[in-house]
């Protein structure tokens, strides 16, 4: 059963903290994606990534990292220089990038304080 | 750069009436318009895409959207709708381009009422 999966669904930190939100897809797409969604604001591109071991910032890249070592790992760094971070974060995947559907995560919920 | 406004926020309609949501895009170049929708909680599901050829799309769930180009609009249409579209949706928007992205609309939230 193809997909893509995120964990956890929800993920509660205190302020300060680091914390690494897991993507994983099983799609064989190479690019990858990670946005934010606020209520009202739809999804705010992170970072994406179109091959392994490469990354391109997305609109609102400050305060987040990324690596992309494996196909089908994409994970993303909260890092404590991100002043907002509480959110719903959403990783996708594409057979490329451009005009290709993307295929969402189910999401991961995150909650700082 | 391309951009996509959705122009309603939130749209309340009773069960098994019509809606239309609205999507205006702005490009200088040929596009390709989706809809995706997202349930509570939920990541996002593609409901159809336009990439050429006929400009009524049809997709899933019994959604239609026809691309206008002259009006630069790609609404999304629903005949009669049920108590489980209530959902967010969204139009996307991307340009022929292997490095383009994908670029969102704001949303717009269908509340079905009884």
């Amino acid at each position: 059963d193809g997909g893509i999966t995120q964990s956890p669904k929800y993920l509660f930190r205190k302020e300060g903290q680091n914390v690494t939100l897991s993507c994983e897809q099983n799609l064989n797409h190479d690019a990858m994606y990670w946005y934010r969604q606020d209520p009202g604001q739809g999804l705010r591109l992170i970072y994406y990534s179109q091959i392994v071991n490469d990354f391109q910032k997305g609109d609102i890249a400050e305060g987040y990292s990324v690596s992309r070592e494996k196909k089908e790992s994409f994970p993303l760094t909260v890092t404590s220089a991100q002043k907002n971070p509480t959110a719903f974060y959403l990783c996708a995947s594409s057979i490329e990038t451009g005009i290709y559907e993307q295929y969402f995560g189910p999401g991961t919920r995150l909650t700082v304080t | 750069a391309q951009s996509v406004t959705q122009l309603d926020s939130q749209v309340p309609v009773f069960e098994e009436a019509p809606v239309e949501l609205r999507c205006n895009y702005s490009s200088s170049v040929s596009v390709y318009l989706f809809w995706y929708v997202q349930y509570p909680n939920q990541g996002l599901q593609l409901l159809l895409k336009y990439l050429s050829g006929s400009t009524l799309v049809k997709g899933i769930n019994g959604f239609e959207a026809e691309f206008n180009k002259s009006q630069t609009s790609f609404h999304l249409r629903k005949p009669s709708v049920h108590i489980s579209d209530t959902a967010e949706y969204f139009c996307a928007v991307s340009v022929y381009s292997s490095a383009s992205k994908i670029i969102f609309g704001s949303g717009t939230r269908l509340s079905i009422r009884p």
